[in-house]
């Protein structure tokens, strides 16, 4: 079954201790992305990548790293996690497909706590 | 630069057509999406449309497109309270890069 399977799906942390938000998809696509989605914002990207060691920043990347050393996995790592980056995060998937239709893939989100 | 507007609460009854509309800003655009968001879970592609068309029919879902406004809309016909949920319009903005553009997302709550 193809999916994009995100880990884990709540978690509540302290202000500065450093987590990571995983990310794996079955598909063998070349761009991923990580999402975060806010009330009233929709979502924002944060991070993509268009294949193996190649990401750059999406819209609101301050305080997010991510790295794609294999083409199925995408982390999302907040070094010094701070309360506004309490949101729900989404990872996605998809092939980039000639003509530019983008069908993305999302993962079931992870709810994230910083108090 | 890259916007996409949508209204954030739409409320029918069960058995009505629901419209949901939305309008963006990139023209250069190639294809516009929509997702569906249930509760608790991720987000489902409903269906997409190609820029060069006006109308795409898929069951009870049709999506209207009028390139020269930039507007966007979803119609449900025969609206039934599983299709309560957070329904999101989406662009694929300038070039081929696989990133997409969200609206802030629509509630549709039916009411039986």
């Amino acid at each position: 079954e193809a999916q994009v399977t995100q880990n884990p799906r709540y978690l509540i942390t302290v202000t500065g201790k450093k987590l990571t938000v995983t990310c794996s998809q079955n598909m063998n696509h070349e761009y991923m992305s990580w999402y975060r989605q806010d009330p009233g914002l929709g979502l924002r990207q944060i991070y993509y990548s268009m294949n193996v060691e190649v990401t750059d920043k999406g819209d609101v990347p301050e305080g997010y790293k991510v790295s794609r050393k294999e083409k199925r996995n995408f982390p999302l790592i907040l070094e010094s996690p701070s309360p506004n980056q309490t949101s729900l995060y989404f990872c996605a998937s998809s092939s980039l497909a000639a003509g530019g239709n983008t069908e993305a893939f999302f993962g079931q989100g992870t709810r994230l706590t910083v108090v | 630069g890259e916007d996409v507007e949508q209204s954030l609460f739409l409320s029918v009854r069960e058995g009505d057509s629901s419209v949901i509309n939305c309008t963006y800003t990139d023209s250069s655009s190639t294809y516009l999406y929509w997702y569906k968001q249930e509760p608790g879970a991720g987000l489902q592609l409903l269906t997409y449309i190609f820029s060069n068309m006006d109308m795409k029919q898929d069951q009870r879902l049709t999506v209207l497109l009028n390139k020269k406004d930039k507007h966007l809309s979803l119609r449900i016909a025969d609206t039934q309270t599983g299709d309560s949920a957070i329904y999101f319009c989406a662009e694929t903005g300038t070039g081929n890069t696989g990133k997409l553009i969200f609206g802030q997302g629509t509630t549709l709550q039916v009411k039986p």
